[in-house]
This record gives structure tokens, sequence and C-alpha cells, in this order.
């Protein structure tokens, strides 16, 4: 089946440095991918939607600059967490549909997270 | 845009019980409907998945769902629930019109022994 790899699975960095998240799909192509961001104990939270090729979607409230997202090929996004702040530790996810297998009906397909701790 | 709803934070069943984890969305026309589950520290697995035909849904680990579109419901049940089945689940709601999807709010499951 689909499978998204995403790396690091945790990292602990000092406040005012950035942090790389890697999102892979590794057996399909993804022209789209979704960063969340998951508080403890609640739902998830979209981010943003990373497109291939094109500049990523930001919901409402996200800091842009803050969050810098990349989606270089169709099997890679990244987001990176500039300039990190202990209120930016969470736990983020990404996920990707695999399209060749329909259309929206498609499920997602979720990366195991990273659990980022700024000191 | 759709949304969905999921009105137990938590819920707690003795082992070998049974299970019924409630859902209901909101979109103006057909669903596409997921039930999603997080172990701790852990991405999300797909359970299982509505978007035509049968209404009733069969997915891993035993689970099955309903879709009910008179009570705009897709509720996640177990005949017979497990210790490995303590995790959080998550309905999410996509729609044919729009690549996003939804979430709920999640459902935390905790199985007494």
């Amino acid at each position: 089946g689909a499978v998204v790899s995403q790396h690091p699975s945790w990292v602990i960095c000092k406040s005012g440095t950035s942090v790389k998240i890697e999102c892979r799909s590794l057996d399909f192509q993804a022209t789209t991918m979704f960063w969340y961001r998951q508080f403890p104990k609640q739902s998830l939270m979209l981010m943003a939607t990373s497109n291939e090729g094109s500049k990523a979607t930001y919901e409402q409230g996200v800091e842009k600059d803050k969050f810098l997202i990349n989606h270089a090929s169709l099997t890679l996004s990244t987001l990176t967490v500039t300039s990190a702040h202990p209120e930016d530790s969470s736990f983020y996810i990404c996920s990707a549909r695999d399209l060749g297998m329909g259309h929206y009906n498609s499920p997602l397909h979720f990366g195991n997270g990273t659990r980022l701790t700024v000191t | 845009a759709q949304s969905v709803t999921q009105p137990d934070i938590h819920i707690t069943v003795s082992e070998g019980a049974s299970l019924e984890l409630r859902c209901n969305y909101s979109y103006g026309a057909t669903p596409y409907l997921f039930w999603y589950v997080q172990s701790p520290g852990q991405g999300l697995q797909l359970l299982l998945k509505y978007f035509s035909g049968d209404t009733l849904v069969q997915g891993i680990k035993g689970f099955e769902a309903e879709f009910k579109r008179s009570q705009s419901s897709f509720n996640l049940r177990k005949p017979s629930v497990h210790w490995s089945d303590a995790a959080e689940y998550f309905c999410a709601v996509g729609a044919m019109d729009n690549n996003d999807m939804r979430f709920g709010a999640g459902t935390r499951l905790t199985v007494k022994p």
C-alpha cells in the first residue's frame, strides 16, 4: 500500500534555530501534500497544503514566513520551522493522497509524525 | 466546506465489550468519509472509508462503520474490544469537489481490563 515517510521522528533544538522536516511519498507521486500540527490530546490542525512546483497554500492564522514549505518534487515536501521558539514545540504530521488511485475519495496516507521540542 | 463532529472526547469500555464511536458530518452532497486510528506518538492509520455503495463498510482490525445519510452520521463500531484498541480515533470527511479533508476532534478510547 501507499507509504508516506516522515523524517525525523523527533528533534530537539535550541530557541532561535531552524528545523527542517521531510515528508516523502515512497511508492506513489503526490502533487499535493498536507502539513498538520497536533497539540496534546487534540485533533489535527491543517497548517498548509503543499503544491508541487508552486507556492503552498496556508490556512488562516499560520505564519508563512515562520513555517516554510517547499514541494520540489512529486515525492518530497519539506517543512522548515524558522527561528523556532518553545511555543512551536508540537507534533507535526504530513500526509499525501495517491491521486493515481482515483479522485478525492482516495484516503490520505500519513507519515508517522515529528515531535519537535524547542528548548 | 465540509465539517465533522465527534461528540465524545473520551470513552472507556471494558475489554470484550462492544464499542460505538460517534461521528456526524456536514456537507451538501455525498461525502467521502473516513475513520483513522492514532496510537500515541504515531501518525494516523486508515481503518475504513466510505464514498458510495453499501452503507455498511468493513475495515481492518474488526471495525465497521455505517453511513446514515438521514442522520448525517458515520459511526464506528466493533463487537468486541481488545486492549490493543486503546488509541485516539479520528473521523474525517472529504468532498468530491475539493482536495480538502477535515478531521473531527478525535475520541480517545480507553480499554479497561
